[in-house]
């Protein structure tokens, strides 16, 4: 059983249509993240969260919005999206994002389908 | 350019041997290296790490050894058993890359009975 949750498993949308992908973890951890999966490709860091602030945002395009109310629960807003945004979305939480012997633990992720 | 490479996509071992599962990396400033297993339809699940202080590290069935000099570290599973089928990541992190996890695109192993 994970100790992260994430809501829809899958999701199909137009690229005009907007949607939210929901991440909840019941670790206690403070940092969260969200990582874009495509196929055959190493998991790419979109955004972190460390005790509900951002501190990284890597070149993600604004049509991702991420918003973080408390250290539990992590959204992803999603709008306008392109084909080529069709993946896996993970989210991850860790104890603190500022030391590297912590692992992550992942959610399930969300399988987004854009057509 | 990747800092963190998986060069073998797939890998297919006998029930029973041994499993080795290799990565290279670039940047000699990684400090943290970890290892991810991952079954198709769930997130990847924390495996194994080791410190670069260290040149072993072993869980069980699982061993994984860095050699700093040629930057790279391998994952040993013995014996290999067909819960082990799955798709290994590799990752490596440091104050240089500002502790974010660096991935290996990952490798696909199969355990054949």
């Amino acid at each position: 059983e994970t100790g992260v949750t994430q809501t829809p498993r899958h999701l199909v949308m137009g690229m005009t249509n907007k949607k939210s992908l929901k991440c909840e973890q019941h670790l206690g951890h403070n940092a969260m993240y969200w990582y874009k999966q495509s196929a055959k490709k190493p998991l790419e860091l979109m955004f972190v969260y460390n005790f509900k602030e951002q501190t990284e945002n890597n070149s993600v395009p604004s049509r991702f919005s991420p918003e973080c109310p408390n250290s539990s629960h992590l959204f992803l807003h999603l709008h306008t999206l392109q084909p080529e945004d069709s993946a896996l979305y993970l989210c991850a939480s860790s104890q603190d994002r500022d030391y590297s012997n912590q692992p992550q633990h992942f959610g399930d992720g969300t399988r987004l389908s854009i057509l | 350019d990747q800092q963190v490479k998986q060069n073998s996509p797939s890998l297919s071992v006998q029930e029973g041997r041994i499993s080795i599962l290799n990565c290279d990396y670039t940047n000699s400033m990684f400090d943290y290296f970890l290892w991810y297993k991952k079954y198709p339809a769930e997130g990847p699940t924390f495996l194994i790490s080791i410190s670069s202080i260290k040149d072993k590290n072993e869980d069980g069935r699982f061993t994984v050894f860095l050699n700093k000099s040629a930057k790279h570290l391998s994952l040993h599973i013995v014996p290999s058993q067909p819960g082990d089928s799955a798709v290994y990541f590799c990752a490596a992190s440091g104050v240089d890359s500002n502790y974010q996890l660096i991935w290996g695109a990952g490798t696909k192993l199969i355990i054949k009975p």
